[in-house]
């Protein structure tokens, strides 16, 4: 399959901007995508970039997309401890239905 | 729409028992994935179907689990018998063409 990956964990201070960071192998992905779980939750779609588009911003969200160097990573502006959650990054390819999920980045917001 | 639905919540058994989760995809998508998560292995994909059909079960993990999708609107993952290292959370979730998965909120299961 294909290789997504991620940093385990992530610890930042309230109000300062989280970057999470994500690499994937898949050339030919057409959606990536970041899932958010909180504890004892299901995963919860956050924001999704087609391949052919550099960044999308959504309120705190901002994805940024690097094609070339298969990068992909969520930034969150003023981080609040509600952000505290593990974040998956994924991608879907072109050639079929399916899905491939990174580790997970455990981030820790710090009061 | 109420979203993937999964049923049980939780769910505790004891080791050699059958155990059979249940989900309920989105109206209009055409992709059912089953999902095992432990903290050990993290989220593994188990099966997925598309149009009702299995199309690639190679996460199954032994002849143990086994997965139906008898309609669009229906899909059971059951385990037998159940062991201990079964006990895990299996997500269910759906997708139209392939894009934008959307996840059940999760079985936790723990086989004792």
């Amino acid at each position: 399959g294909e290789d997504v990956e991620q940093s385990l964990f992530l610890s930042v201070r309230e109000g300062d901007s989280s970057v999470i960071n994500c690499t994937y192998t898949d050339s030919s992905s057409t959606y990536l995508y970041w899932y958010k779980q909180e504890p004892g939750a299901g995963l919860q779609l956050l924001t999704y970039i087609f391949s052919n588009m550099d960044m999308k911003q959504d309120q705190r969200l901002t994805v940024l997309l690097n094609k070339k160097d298969k990068h992909l990573s969520l930034r969150i502006a003023d981080t609040q401890t509600g952000d505290s959650a593990i974040y998956f990054c994924a991608e879907s390819p072109n050639t079929g239905n399916q899905f491939y999920f990174g580790t997970g980045t455990s981030l820790t917001v710090i009061p | 729409d109420a979203g993937v639905i999964q049923s049980p919540r939780h769910e505790v058994t004891e080791m050699g028992q059958e155990v059979t989760l249940r989900c309920k995809p989105i109206s209009g998508h055409n992709s059912l994935f089953w999902y095992r998560q432990t903290m050990m292995r993290g989220l593994e994909l188990l099966i997925y179907f598309n149009n009702n059909v299995p199309i690639d079960d190679s996460g199954m993990p032994e002849d143990r689990f086994s997965a139906k999708m008898p309609n669009a609107s229906f899909s059971t993952l059951k385990i037998q018998p159940s062991e201990p290292r079964d006990s895990a959370v299996y997500f269910c979730a759906s997708t139209i063409h392939g894009q934008v998965a959307i996840f059940g909120q999760g079985t936790r299961l723990t086989v004792v």
